[in-house]
Order: structure tokens, then C-alpha cells, then sequence
């Protein structure tokens, strides 16, 4: 059974119109994570919630914000999409216990097009 | 800045070859992981190592953690066409950060 669930799978949208993607989790994990991925490239963290504080990684444009209403629901909003931010959007979970493994778990994925 | 290169970057053999993949870095990871990842779908736990030069072995996997905690190899023996995939590496720190810090990938094809 998924753990992590992502939708849409595939999404597709038109320059500068406003796309949320969502992501839901039956693990209940603290950590919340969303990566952009393009072609046959290594995930590139966007930003992470650890619990409600929300973390934004330096170089993640204004373009893209998150929302985190509750523990198993997390979305990625891209206010106006660009050519450029055609990717695969991944969601992932860990939780967060001092171990310092951080493993982490990964939805599917979806698959975003920009006309 | 890359912290984890992963070698090769591709890699094309023929059903029942071997393989190594390496992940390198300068710095200390508390633990490292692998994923392979197949197209359209999002990166699967292979393995996590975590002690200075533990092995671990998955099948016909194999991977190690280097003494020093700053490199890995995962091994494949006999590949098969269902091998194929991304696979990256990933470490963790132990400086409190959240964040997993990925290797470059490798494009791994098996052909049958």
C-alpha cells in the first residue's frame, strides 16, 4: 500500500497559470520534503517542514511556496509556472528522531508540463 | 556545491555483467543510503548503512559503507534487465539538518 500519495500523477498547465501539487502520507512523520527532479538528475530539495516550521532552501525561487495544514497533508503551490519549471515533483517523509539517518520515503511523483 | 559524485554517470552493459557504482565525497555522512529509481516513478529505499565499513547485501547487491564514512560502492552481480534505473546515493549528517544531500546519479541500463 502507498505510504506516500501524490496527485495529480501527471499535471499539466499553462505558462503563468497558478498549479498546486498535494502530497499525503499515512507514515506519520514529522519531516515533509518536496524536490524538483528533471531529466536524469539527482532530486534538488525545494524546502522541508520539519513539524509546522517551514524550511526554504536558499536558492528555491519565490515562484514556489508550500502549505502544511496538518501532519499527513503537504502541497507545493507555483504561483506562475514557467518553461523552465516543466519537472518531476517529488514529495517525500522521514521521521525525524536524532538518529541521523533521515531516511526517507518518496511518493511517485508527478509529472508537471508547462505549455 | 556537489558534496556526494557518483561514478559512472552511465552505464550501459549486457545482462549477466557485473557492475560497481561508486559515491564519493570529502566529507563525514552519520549514515548513507541508496535508491534506485525507475522512469516516471519516484526513488525507492535500497539501503541504508550506517558503521564505518559495514557491508550490507540485497540479493545480488551489495554495498559497503567506506571506513572513514565518506564514500559507498553498491556492486551488482549478474545484472538483469529489471536492475535498470537511476540509482543515487544520499547521505546524512549529523549536524542537525534535515536534509539528505544526493549524489549526482547513476543511469544504470541492463541490456537482455
Amino acid at each position: 500500500d502507498a505510504m506516500v500519495i501524490q496527485n495529480p500523477r501527471y499535471q499539466v498547465t499553462q505558462f503563468g497559470k497558478p498549479v498546486t501539487l498535494s502530497c499525503s502520507q499515512t507514515l506519520n512523520h514529522n519531516v515533509m520534503y518536496w524536490y524538483q527532479q528533471k531529466s536524469s538528475q539527482a532530486p534538488k530539495l525545494l524546502f522541508h517542514y520539519y513539524d509546522k516550521d517551514f524550511n526554504n532552501e536558499a536558492d528555491t525561487p519565490d515562484n514556489f511556496q508550500s502549505r502544511r495544514p496538518n501532519t499527513s497533508f503537504c502541497f507545493l503551490d507555483i504561483r506562475s509556472p514557467g518553461l523552465g519549471d516543466a519537472a518531476m515533483y517529488l514529495c517525500a517523509t522521514s521521521r525525524e528522531g536524532g538518529t541521523g539517518k533521515n531516511i526517507q520515503y518518496f511518493g511517485a511523483g508527478t509529472r508537471l508540463s508547462v505549455l | 556545491t556537489q558534496l556526494l559524485e557518483q561514478s559512472p554517470q552511465f552505464l550501459s552493459i549486457q545482462e549477466g555483467e557485473n557492475l560497481t557504482v561508486y559515491c564519493n565525497s570529502s566529507s563525514v555522512f552519520s549514515s548513507l543510503q541508496w535508491y534506485r529509481q525507475e522512469p516516471g516513478e519516484g526513488p525507492v529505499l535500497l539501503v541504508t548503512v550506517v558503521t564505518g565499513g559495514e557491508v550490507k547485501k540485497l540479493k545480488r547487491l551489495t554495498f559497503q559503507f567506506g571506513d572513514a564514512r565518506k564514500d559507498s560502492s553498491l556492486h551488482i552481480t549478474a545484472a538483469q534487465p529489471g536492475d535498470t534505473g537511476l540509482y543515487l546515493c544520499a547521505g546524512a549528517r549529523w549536524d542537525g539538518a534535515n536534509n539528505l544531500f544526493f549524489g549526482t546519479g547513476t543511469r544504470l541500463t541492463v541490456i537482455p
